[in-house]
């Protein structure tokens, strides 16, 4: 069974610092993707960051940075530079074979002024 | 421009009513969802469609129809709406083809649905 799970309900991170949310998952397959979605209070769900299984390299993508331990199946997010825009729900989620994404429960991040 | 659309935004109706929601998206995506996510904010698969067939059912009532009617079109049918349909739906679509998964999915922006 595919399973992704996020232990931190809520974080909240000063302006400007840096945060790290994070992520385990669970699967089977041998080829599968990572994600980060982020929801703002907008409700639409936007793609932050997107990792494949196979490359060892860990995705970037401007301030966001994920660390991809696959033989610990961690995938954190590390938001540097935290901007009020950032507020938002973020999910991890994962994506095998199967044409199924499986998300988790979500990590409400809160940016203080 | 909107890539994955779906209307309503926002639904109230009352307990037993039969209502629907649509969802088109213009991407040239082959495969389309329906997820469910709940006042808790869990996000949940309900139905995914690729090419206009169903792949995946996630032990959803039989009160909840999907319909595909083209690959750019998901439509979700609710009969006899219970006050525990209330949720936000979204609608999704990716490019997935078999052996070759883990494309993005794009979002529509959901539709909110309130049973009272």
């Amino acid at each position: 069974a595919q399973t992704v799970t996020q232990s931190q309900p809520e974080m909240s991170v000063q302006e400007a610092e840096t945060v790290t949310l994070s992520c385990t998952y669970d699967t089977s397959e041998s080829n599968y993707y990572l994600f980060w979605y982020k929801q703002p209070p907008s409700r639409q769900m936007i793609l932050v960051i997107r990792q494949e299984a196979y490359k060892q390299q860990n995705a970037t993508e401007n301030r966001f940075s994920v660390n991809f331990q696959k033989a610990a199946k961690s995938f954190s997010l590390k938001i540097s530079d935290s901007q009020l825009g950032d507020t938002a729900m973020y999910f991890c989620a994962s994506s095998s074979g199967t044409y199924k994404y499986i998300f988790g429960t979500g990590t409400r991040l809160k940016v203080l002024a | 421009d909107t890539a994955v659309s779906q209307t309503p935004k926002y639904l109230v109706t009352q307990m037993g009513n039969d209502k629907s929601i649509k969802c088109e998206q213009n991407l040239g995506h082959d495969t389309m969802y329906w997820y469910k996510q709940d006042s808790k904010k869990f996000l949940k698969i309900m139905f995914s469609y690729n090419n206009k067939e169903l792949i995946i059912n996630e032990t959803v009532p039989n009160r909840f129809s999907p319909k595909s009617p083209d690959k750019a079109h998901l439509n979700l049918h609710i009969n006899s709406l219970e006050l525990g349909d209330s949720a936000v739906y979204f609608c999704a679509s990716s490019q997935e083809s078999t052996g070759a998964t883990g494309n993005t999915i794009y979002f529509g922006e959901g539709s909110w649905l309130t049973v009272v």
